[in-house]
């Protein structure tokens, strides 16, 4: 069974850099994509972006400046790092690993199928 | 920026039928995933690419499609049914990943 673990600090610093590490078992990262997820106290869900084994990335356009998501196949986890934080960046961050599923229309959709527990990162000082 | 709306909040009786909605202009286009996520718990698959169950989801949980909308249905709904639940598809682009707002269910 595939299990994926969120793990890093719980409080970052206004205009600092939040670092995630998101370690997978169960499974060898060498497949898949591999995506960071974000949920603000009491909202909704905000996808970040995601990472194929081979290295490409797809962002969210509202984050692309200030997201990186990068693996270590040798270690078989992956990371989130996001430059430049506020407090609205306090969310509950996810890590998940997806499959795509190609349309009728020969368009792509990732599948969210594991998730890890989430941990919470607050913007403080 | 392209969006998926959701009703805020249904309500159902135990055993009655539960609807949840959600709509964006793309989705007639678009494969559609639904998420139920329990307080404190990460979100869990329960329909893809429209309609599909994955393995272990009760067969009460069935997904459609109708041009601009789709709609998870829960059939003869559970207590344990109470939960947030979010649908998910891409932007008008087919390039990037949307959520909805997230719908919460109330067993009432």
């Amino acid at each position: 069974q595939v299990q994926l673990q969120e793990s890093g600090p719980g409080l970052v610093k206004p205009s600092e850099t939040l670092s995630l590490t998101c370690i997978v078992s169960g499974g060898s990262i060498d497949s898949y994509y591999w995506s960071w997820i974000r949920q603000p106290p009491g909202q909704g869900l905000e996808w970040m972006g995601y990472i194929y084994y081979s290295g490409s990335t797809n962002y969210n356009p509202s984050l692309k400046s200030r997201v990186t998501i990068s693996t270590d196949t040798s270690k078989n986890q992956f990371s989130l790092k996001l430059t430049s934080v506020t407090a609205a960046d306090t969310a509950v961050y996810y890590c998940a690993r997806a499959r795509l599923d190609r349309s009728g229309l020969g368009n792509y959709y990732p599948r969210f199928e594991y998730w890890g527990q989430g941990t919470l990162v607050t913007v403080s000082s | 920026s392209y969006e998926l709306t959701q009703p805020p909040s249904v309500s159902v009786s135990p055993g009655q039928t539960a609807r949840i909605t959600c709509y964006g202009d793309a989705l007639a286009k678009q494969y559609a995933y639904w998420y139920q996520q329990k307080p404190g718990q990460a979100p869990v698959l329960v329909i893809y690419k429209d309609r599909e169950r994955p393995s272990g989801i009760p067969e009460r949980f069935s997904g459609s499609s109708s041009g601009t909308t789709v709609t998870l249905t829960i059939s003869g709904v559970q207590a344990e049914d109470e939960a947030d639940y979010h649908c998910q598809s891409a932007d008008s682009s087919g390039t990037y990943v949307v959520f909805g707002g997230g719908t919460k269910l109330t067993v009432l």
